[in-house]
Parts: C-alpha cells; sequence; structure tokens
C-alpha cells in the first residue's frame, strides 16, 4: 500500500525542548517538502529536498532543521529557536522533473504539534 | 515571489447547488495549478490540476478552468453533496516541466459547507 506515513499523529512538547516529526514515503519520489498550517491559513513551505543529502530553505525555516539521508526519509526538528511552534505540520512528496508530473505533491496524514 | 489569492474564505450551499471557488496569482511564469481537499485533521488530498496548455479540465462533478490572460483559475463543483463539505485549496507553481521542481504557493483556503 503505497502512500506518506507521519508520525506522531498528535505531539505535545514543553517550551524549551526540540522534537522531530516524523515523515516517511514508499512511492519512490525524489522531492520532499515539509509545510506548517495554521488555523485559518494555507500551507507555508518550511524546506524541501530534491535529492537525498541535499535540501533547501523555504519562506518559513527559522527555528527548523531537517535531514535527508534516505530516499523515503525526510525528518523535521522543530528546535526551541521556534518562537511559535503550535501547528499543524505537512509533509509532502513528489516525483521528480522529467517525469511527466514532477510537481504534482501528494500529502501525509499530517502532525499535531502543540507546546505546553 | 508568487502570491495567490484565494476567494470566498467561506461558501454555504444547498445539496444539488452548485460551488466556485475562484483564484487568482501574480507570477505570469505560473504554469501548473492543482487543487485541493482538506478534511478535518487530515491531509490535504489533490482533487484536480490544470496545466497552462489547457483552458479547463473535467473531472465527473469537478472542473477548472484556467484564464492565463487575467491570472485567474477557477475551481466548479456541480450537484454538491455533503461530504463535499471540508476546506478547498488552489495554489500555482512556475516549475512544471523541464528540469526544475515546482514550489507551490498556497491560497489561503475556502471553507465549503454543502447543507442537506
Amino acid at each position: 500500500d503505497g502512500g506518506i506515513t507521519q508520525s506522531p499523529k498528535y505531539l505535545f512538547r514543553k517550551e524549551g525542548q526540540n522534537v522531530t516529526l516524523s515523515c516517511e514515503q514508499n512511492l519512490n519520489h525524489d522531492a520532499m517538502y515539509w509545510y506548517r498550517q495554521d488555523p485559518g491559513q494555507g500551507l507555508r513551505l518550511i524546506y524541501y529536498s530534491q535529492i537525498v543529502n541535499d535540501f533547501q530553505k523555504g519562506d518559513i525555516a527559522e527555528g527548523y532543521s531537517v535531514s535527508r539521508e534516505k530516499k523515503e526519509s525526510f525528518p523535521l526538528t522543530v528546535t526551541s529557536a521556534q518562537k511559535n511552534p503550535t501547528a499543524f505540520y505537512l509533509c509532502a512528496s513528489s516525483d521528480g522533473p522529467g517525469q511527466g508530473h514532477g510537481d504534482t505533491q501528494y500529502f501525509g496524514p499530517g502532525t499535531r504539534l502543540t507546546v505546553l | 515571489g508568487e502570491n495567490v489569492e484565494q476567494h470566498p474564505s467561506t461558501l454555504s450551499v444547498q445539496e444539488g447547488d452548485s460551488a466556485v471557488i475562484k483564484c487568482t496569482y501574480s507570477d505570469s511564469a505560473s504554469n501548473y495549478f492543482p487543487w485541493y481537499k482538506q478534511e478535518l485533521g487530515k491531509g490535504p488530498q489533490l482533487i484536480i490540476d490544470i496545466r497552462s496548455n489547457v483552458g479547463e479540465k473535467k473531472d465527473q462533478r469537478i472542473a477548472v478552468t484556467l484564464n492565463k490572460t487575467a491570472k485567474h483559475f477557477s475551481l466548479h463543483i456541480t450537484e454538491t453533496q455533503p461530504e463535499d463539505s471540508a476546506v478547498y485549496f488552489c495554489a500555482a507553481s512556475s516549475g512544471a516541466g523541464g528540469t526544475s521542481y515546482g514550489k507551490l504557493t498556497f491560497g489561503q483556503g475556502t471553507i465549503l459547507t454543502v447543507h442537506p
């Protein structure tokens, strides 16, 4: 059963703690993305990766870090430097350019992070 | 960079009526326009998309139209059903095809409510 999985579904963190959100895909997609969604707002891009061992900052990268050691995995760490981390975090993936539909992004179910 | 405006922010219709959601974009280089449906607590699901070489695309009760001159595109849902109730997002990308990955810029979302 192909798709994108995110874990955990709900996450609670104390102020000052780092926390890592998991994202795994078995679609053999080259590119992976992390978005943040706040109530009543659209999705904002945090980081994206086009290939293993390479990633770029999105529009709101401050206070976040990522790694891409494997094609199927793209974990996001929310650091204590992120001033307002409570949000719904969404991971997505897309096929590579030259595959016909490299822009089409498919989303995981999301992780809701709450800072206590 | 790209800016996408989406209207209306909320839309309420009776079952069986049509619903129309409109988006405008700013970057004339944008050439890929997907629409996503997001149910409460879940990740967005791609429902239809259109590329700039096409003016209209239809899939059963859902259609999307694109006016590149005016830089706007619209989602049309006919014969609405209560299960169509969700948040709908439009997006635009300038990287379709070629050798680059398209970065999606999202609209703010429309909450659609279909009353039985």
